[in-house]
């Protein structure tokens, strides 16, 4: 079975920029496997940020971006906020099923 | 506004089954595909299945093994899963989905299920 690996965590300062990356056991990630990103906040249910490696949501805040990375889908935030603090989902698409990563805490410190 | 509200969650004994439904409104159901995720608790999430439109492809995660069913009534604007053998590791917030422009675009507030004697 596919694994999808994300940094279990990570922390930035306010006003930073970090970069969150999914990684795929069967090798590079590429557009083919749309990579889509969640947030998730305690006690919430998820909520959509990217879709297809780089599109926004209209909900989605201009600070956050897709894209791809050395063979890896990733999250840029940059110029991160306090409210920014939760949970990040990686999920790809591996012909016709799909997977999720394992998540990465962001900690805005 | 999009609106996925599931129930039929619950206590249900080890072997057993039960039936997931989700309430879809604010969109045009039958032009979208419709996905289940799960969350254990404590845990991440995991994707469970989806359906196409028309119910003519779905896709399963392959842990499941068959146990569980998705299927859709586009005439009630409601999407199903039909969970068979429950095991304790099936203990979750099942929540639905709606792919409009990515995958699991909208969500529900999910229904917990616990698989317990």
């Amino acid at each position: 079975q596919t694994v999808v690996t994300q940094e279990p965590s990570l922390t930035v300062s306010p006003g930073g920029t970090v970069t969150l990356t999914c990684a795929s056991s069967t090798g590079a990630v590429t557009s083919g496997n749309s990579p889509n990103w969640f947030q998730q906040k305690p006690g919430q249910a998820p909520r959509a940020l990217i879709y297809s490696t780089t599109n926004k949501h209209s909900w989605t805040p201009a600070r956050f971006s897709g894209s791809l990375l050395g063979g890896k889908a990733a999250l840029t935030l940059s110029g991160v906020q306090p409210e920014d603090e939760a949970e990040y989902y990686c999920l790809l698409h591996f012909g016709g099923a799909w997977g999720f990563g394992g998540g990465t805490k962001l900690t805005v410190l | 506004e999009v609106q996925l509200v599931e129930s039929g969650g619950g206590l249900v004994q080890p072997g057993g089954s039960l039936r997931l439904s989700c309430a879809a409104s604010g969109f045009t159901f039958s032009n979208y595909w419709m996905t289940w995720v799960r969350q254990a608790p404590g845990k991440g999430l995991e994707w469970v299945a989806n359906i196409r439109q028309d119910g003519s492809e779905r896709y399963y995660v392959a842990s499941l093994k068959g146990r569980f069913t998705i299927s859709r009534d586009n005439a009630r604007n409601s999407l199903y899963l039909q969970m068979n053998s429950l095991r304790a590791e099936d203990t979750a917030v099942y929540f639905c989905a709606g792919d409009v422009q990515g995958v699991a675009d909208y969500w529900g507030q999910g229904t917990l299920v616990t698989v317990s004697s």
